[in-house]
């Protein structure tokens, strides 16, 4: 089983669609996690860091789930800018990241 | 703020040759990662550094891959020989002393062997 694990897609919306992601994780002691974006051939970028609470940016809100070992990203009234793929990060032991194979999202106008 | 630096952007060699990387990482950041990223898949951690001590190289072909970061501040990745199956992008990261401190990559090195 992968360490960090997501549905590759793609998911194919429509502008103004509210679309969600899940990203499961095998490591329980796993501390920390982010939502990476990357853009096609460019390197990734930091989208949000994942709290235990939950946390909102905009139109982006992140939920993590320790019980169930997954976190979730919803994004709300999409913009053709979002297309992109998405990337699950969970921090395991040693401090290590470990990333999940991308989600790509696709909004279409 | 500066960000990662990496150089060069594209490299093209044939397999056996060797190649190197160069990556300097945000000033003040004492972690520095070098991940591999084949086409259609998410960043491999090839290694991890803490200043100049190595974290994690667990996944680092050692064979045929080596890194460096003497002086903590700036980083080489080299490969000798390379092969087909190295053609990837090489991601340097870099990030204040771990814990919960996010990544920031540079622009990458995309290699294709031939």
């Amino acid at each position: 089983r992968k360490e960090v694990e997501q549905d590759p897609g793609p998911f194919n919306v429509p502008e103004g669609a509210t679309v969600a992601f899940n990203c499961t994780y095998s490591n329980s002691a796993s501390q920390s996690f982010f939502w990476y974006r990357q853009d096609c051939r460019k390197e990734p970028k930091l989208l949000m860091s994942v709290y235990s609470s939950g946390n909102e940016d905009g139109r982006f809100t992140a939920q993590l789930n320790r019980a169930s070992q997954y976190i979730s990203l919803l994004i709300r009234d999409s913009k053709l800018s979002d297309s992109a793929t998405y990337l699950c990060v969970a921090r395991g032991g040693f401090q290590k990241l470990v990333f999940g194979t991308g989600t790509r999202l696709l909004v279409s106008p | 703020e500066a960000g990662v630096a990496q150089s060069p952007r594209y490299k093209i060699i044939e397999k056996r040759q060797s190649v190197a990387f160069w990556c300097n990482p945000i000033s003040g950041h004492a972690t520095l990662y070098w991940y591999q990223q084949i086409l259609g898949q998410g960043p491999k951690l090839l290694i991890q550094f803490q200043n100049n001590g190595v974290v994690d190289d667990s996944q680092l072909p050692k064979d045929r891959f080596s890194a460096e970061r003497l002086k903590g501040v700036d980083s080489t990745l080299k490969i000798q020989p390379a092969k087909l199956e190295d053609s990837a992008v090489y991601l340097c990261a870099s990030s204040l002393q771990g814990g919960n401190s996010p990544l920031h990559f540079g622009n990458g090195t995309r290699l294709t062997v031939t």
